[in-house]
């Protein structure tokens, strides 16, 4: 059963700084990796879609990489700010017997004070 | 815009009650998912269907049922509600090389 990790669970810096989330995976078989923002109560925000066939994947302040054959990515976070808090979760999209099921992790809570 | 919606974002049950949550997407997905999302525990699956009047059992199906009669609706019925149910729901739908997206989250209280 695929198994989805994100180190740190929390996260508390001052605004300006970049930053790297960490998410790691055990089957390296998936067709994608999607990070996403939820704030609290709310539902979930996708940031980034990485395909198995990329390495990274850049929106705006965001990059995403992916290294499928080691089961990690990274996110990347430039210059944060205050409106960057929020909990951000990775998820893995399955290939084979677990086709189209999306497992997550339990998020990194982040916290960006002024 | 893409567009998922449940049909609430709070719900206040007792306990022994029938509940309904509904979720509706506009981008002709044919996968949805059901996912229950507590503290300390994340999401955990409950159901996903693959397409119309098909469906799989999650992680955790125990005391749920779905329905999938239409593409766009996928339903979520607690069949007697209990208190260990409460929690936030998230329905999502995808098709399987693209981003899911979620509803705004469902937040049910059971009493």
């Amino acid at each position: 059963k695929q198994e989805v990790t994100q180190i740190p669970a929390a996260l508390s810096v001052p605004e300006g700084e970049n930053l790297v989330l960490n998410c790691s995976f055990t089957d390296s078989a998936i067709y994608n990796l999607q990070w996403f923002r939820q704030d609290p109560g709310k539902g979930l925000t996708s940031l980034l879609l990485i395909q198995s066939s990329q390495r990274e994947q850049t929106s705006g302040r965001l990059n995403a990489s992916l290294d499928k054959s080691s089961g990690r990515s990274t996110l990347y976070i430039a210059a944060s700010q205050p409106g960057d808090s929020a909990t951000y979760l990775c998820a893995v999209r399955g290939r084979g017997s677990t086709l189209g099921r999306l497992y997550f992790g339990r998020g990194t809570q982040l916290t960006v004070w002024p | 815009d893409v567009k998922v919606t449940q049909s609430s974002r709070y719900l206040v049950k007792r306990t022994g009650e029938k509940v309904f949550l509904e979720c509706v997407q506009d981008m002709d997905h044919e996968n949805m998912f059901w996912y229950r999302q507590d503290p300390g525990l994340g999401l955990r699956l409950i159901y996903f269907s693959y397409d119309v009047k098909m469906k799989e059992k999650g992680d955790i199906p125990e005391g749920y049922s779905v329905s999938r009669e239409k593409k766009e609706r996928f339903s979520l019925i607690l069949e007697s509600a209990s208190t260990n149910q409460t929690s936030m729901y998230l329905c999502a739908s995808t098709i399987i090389n693209t981003e899911a997206f979620f509803g705004q989250g469902t937040r049910l209280t059971v009493v």
